[in-house]
């Protein structure tokens, strides 16, 4: 299995409150993602990174920030948390083989 | 842009028999890959199989195998002599042949139950 951990694992908050989910990779591998899994919808991209402090927008970016300053860890903001953002987080990592290795996942409630 | 499209929510299964899972994309792309991911109630999501697009032979992995169409754009999944082990949410899940930094688009899903 890859060496991939998020952290929390699991986290409710109250709406409008900063919430930071990490993720650690043990793999030195160059690309790390950030996706919500909501039902209904499978998997969507929020955000990724292809380098150190190298970030883009994924697909439902809006209300989400990152920041990557070394290559095993990639952070997910939520500047102020709305209900909306209740949610299921994955990360993944992925280098040249094209597959792409899931963390755990974070459950996260904004209530 | 790209779409995947599982079009079975549920599907079942008795044990030991062999169940196929559906799955239609849609790109403009010649190049490109997909993939099966199972997620367990452990919600791991966990590679099951990969297809390059360019290869004609359907990939296979002990009793997980595809059935790629690439014209008819259908890439379904069929697991023989299925166990209880099996039952979880199947992803099908498509990526662009861009060297290193393409993201996954994922199906909604179609969630799996071994009947014992």
């Amino acid at each position: 299995d890859a060496g991939i951990t998020q952290s929390p694992r699991h986290k409710v908050t109250e709406t409008g409150t900063p919430v930071t989910l990490r993720c650690h990779q043990t793999e030195n591998h160059r690309y790390m993602y950030w996706y919500r899994q909501d039902p209904g919808h499978g998997l969507r991209l929020i955000h990724y990174s292809y380098g150190v402090k190298d970030t883009d927008k994924g697909e439902v970016s809006d209300g989400y920030s990152v920041s990557r300053s070394k290559t095993e860890d990639f952070l997910l903001t939520l500047e102020s948390a709305t209900s909306s953002q209740t949610s299921v987080y994955f990360c993944a990592i992925s280098e040249y083989t094209y597959e792409q290795y899931f963390g755990p996942g974070t459950r996260l409630t904004v209530t | 842009a790209q779409t995947v499209t599982q079009s079975q929510p549920e599907m079942s299964v008795q044990e030991a028999e062999t169940v196929t899972l559906s799955c239609t994309y849609d790109t403009s792309e010649s190049d490109y890959y997909l993939f099966w991911y199972k997620q367990p109630p452990s919600r791991q999501m966990i590679l099951v199989i990969r297809q390059e697009a360019y290869k004609q032979q359907n990939a296979t992995e002990n009793r997980f195998s595809v059935n790629f169409q690439k014209a008819a754009k259908s890439f379904s999944l069929k697991i023989s002599d299925s166990q209880l082990g099996d039952a979880a949410m199947y992803f099908c899940a498509y990526r662009r042949d861009n060297f290193g930094n393409e993201k996954l688009t994922f199906g909604t899903g179609t969630r799996l139950t071994i009947i014992p």
